[in-house]
C-alpha cells in the first residue's frame, strides 16, 4: 500500500496523559499537513511541513500540542495533558512540492486517528 | 461567519435522483477542492477547480469564481453515493492550508 498511513488508528487515553500519533507520507511528498476534525464538522488545519520544517501552525495548535518531522518522512504528533475537548479525528494528508498542471498540489490523506479522552 | 459554507448540511434522497452540493466562500482563493469522507474518515479528493466546470464519471463541479460559488451535482445517484462531501479552499492568504466547509451528509436511498 502506497497511501498515506497512520497509527494507531483509534486512541482512548485518560484526562492528563499523553499521546502520540504517528504518520508516514507517500513516499517522496514534501509536504506533510495535520488537520484536526471534532464530530459533524469539517477538517481545521494545524500545522504544515515542508521535509522537517515546520512552516505554519494554526492557533489551534496550543502549547500542550507538538509536531515534529526529524527525517523529513514520517510525522509525529503529540498532545501533553490531553483534555476531553481534544477528542477528535486527527487526519494527516500529503502532497509533492512539484506543482500539477493549474497550479496547485492535490492533497493526500491518511484514514485518521479517532482519539477519546476519558 | 465560516470562510467556508456548504448547504444543505444534511440531504437524503432516494436512488436515481440528480443531486446538487452547494459551496460559498468568503475569501480570495488559489483552488477549490471537493473532497468526499466515507464512515471510518478516510478521504478522497475528488475535483480540484479553479474556473469553469470538471466532470468525472456521475460527479460534475463547477465553480463561479466572480459569485465565490461553487457545486457538486451527482447524477443517477446510488445508495454507494452515500457520504459526507465536503468543500475546501486554498486561500491566496494562506497558500498551503486548505479551509474546509462543515461538509454536507448525503444519504441515498434505494
Amino acid at each position: 500500500d502506497t497511501g498515506v498511513s497512520q497509527n494507531p488508528r483509534h486512541k482512548i487515553t485518560k484526562r492528563g496523559q499523553n499521546v502520540t500519533f504517528r504518520c508516514d507520507p507517500i513516499s517522496e511528498h514534501n509536504r506533510l499537513y495535520w488537520y484536526r476534525q471534532t464530530l459533524g464538522q469539517g477538517p481545521e488545519f494545524l500545522t504544515y511541513f515542508q521535509n522537517e520544517a515546520q512552516l505554519e501552525k494554526s492557533r489551534l495548535l496550543s502549547d500542550r500540542f507538538s509536531a515534529e518531522r526529524p527525517k523529513g518522512s514520517f510525522s509525529t504528533l503529540e498532545i501533553q495533558r490531553t483534555e476531553q475537548g481534544d477528542s477528535a479525528m486527527y487526519l494527516c494528508a500529503s502532497s509533492p512540492t512539484l506543482r500539477l498542471a493549474g497550479g496547485w498540489e492535490t492533497q493526500y490523506f491518511g484514514p485518521g486517528t479517532r482519539l477519546l479522552v476519558l | 461567519k465560516n470562510e467556508v459554507e456548504q448547504s444543505p448540511q444534511n440531504l437524503t434522497a432516494q436512488e436515481g435522483e440528480f443531486i446538487t452540493i452547494n459551496c460559498s466562500y468568503s475569501v480570495g482563493i488559489s483552488a477549490l477542492h471537493w473532497l468526499q469522507q466515507h464512515p471510518g474518515g478516510g478521504i478522497v479528493s475528488l475535483f480540484m477547480l479553479s474556473s469553469g466546470k470538471k466532470k468525472h464519471g456521475r460527479l460534475i463541479a463547477t465553480i463561479n469564481i466572480q459569485e465565490k460559488h461553487s457545486s457538486l451535482h451527482i447524477t443517477a445517484s446510488h445508495p454507494r453515493d452515500s457520504a459526507v462531501y465536503i468543500c475546501a479552499v486554498r486561500s491566496v492568504q494562506g497558500a498551503q492550508k486548505l479551509v474546509f466547509g462543515q461538509g454536507t451528509r448525503l444519504t441515498i436511498n434505494p
